[in-house]
């Protein structure tokens, strides 16, 4: 019963690093996407997908790549990480269909990065 | 784009008060979802709406789906210590589009 899986928990780095954040999730969902929290911005969106072979960007895209390549996984990328990305990241996953009732977001329990 | 707004943005209420938030959109939704946030954790859904006028209960919350389809409202009454978080709104996924969520409201309960 593991929903939405996201990995590390917690992370460090150094300004200019690289690095992929993990999220997957095991309820066939077609609609993923990842958001950042930060103190009084609430849950801002960056990317999101739609299904499999299809992103898109939310409101702040910059600096973060995403895939998916498959129904289960959707990584965010950080190409080259800044100290304004130090953030707390969501990732969540729902169902798609027009007219269904079941579309609430399910959520990971976040990463914490901190970018020095 | 699609703008949600949340007020209050944050509030201190004594243990037994009742608690009154509210959501407003620039968009019309056929549906909003209220979630609640806890310290440390992802959000969980706490109450889901999906017609205007609607009026929901779930134990001691009550929602209520806006008339325009613009707006919702969340009460909570006789609030207890482990009401405290932030409460979010949002739409559902109900569409090709992106879903964003309000700034959310954190909730403080005073002993």
């Amino acid at each position: 019963n593991a929903g939405v899986t996201q990995t590390p928990k917690f992370q460090v780095l150094k300004t200019g690093q690289s690095m992929t954040l993990q999220c997957a999730q095991d309820m066939n969902h077609e609609y993923m996407s990842w958001y950042r929290q930060d103190p009084g911005m609430g849950l801002r969106l960056i990317h999101y997908s739609v299904g499999a072979g299809i992103t898109d960007q939310g409101e702040v895209p910059n600096g973060y790549n995403v895939s998916r390549s498959t129904t289960e996984d959707f990584p965010l990328r950080l190409l080259s990480a800044a100290p304004s990305q130090t953030s707390v990241y969501f990732c969540a996953s729902s169902y798609q269909t027009t007219g269904a009732r079941n579309t609430e977001a399910f959520f990971g329990q976040g990463t914490r990065l901190t970018v020095v | 784009g699609q703008q949600l707004n949340q007020s209050p943005q944050s509030m201190f209420i004594q243990e037994g008060e009742d608690v009154s938030m509210n959501c407003t959109s620039s968009s019309i939704f056929n549906t909003w979802l209220w979630y609640k946030q806890e310290p440390g954790e992802g959000p969980v859904l706490l109450i889901a709406l999906y017609k205007a006028g609607e009026l929901t209960s779930n134990g001691r919350l009550t929602a209520q789906f806006g008339i325009t389809r613009k707006d919702s409202f969340l009460n909570i009454s006789a609030s207890i210590p482990s009401d405290v978080g932030i409460y979010f709104c949002a739409p559902g996924v109900t569409s090709y589009d992106k879903v964003i969520f309000g700034p959310g409201t954190s909730l403080s309960v005073i002993p």
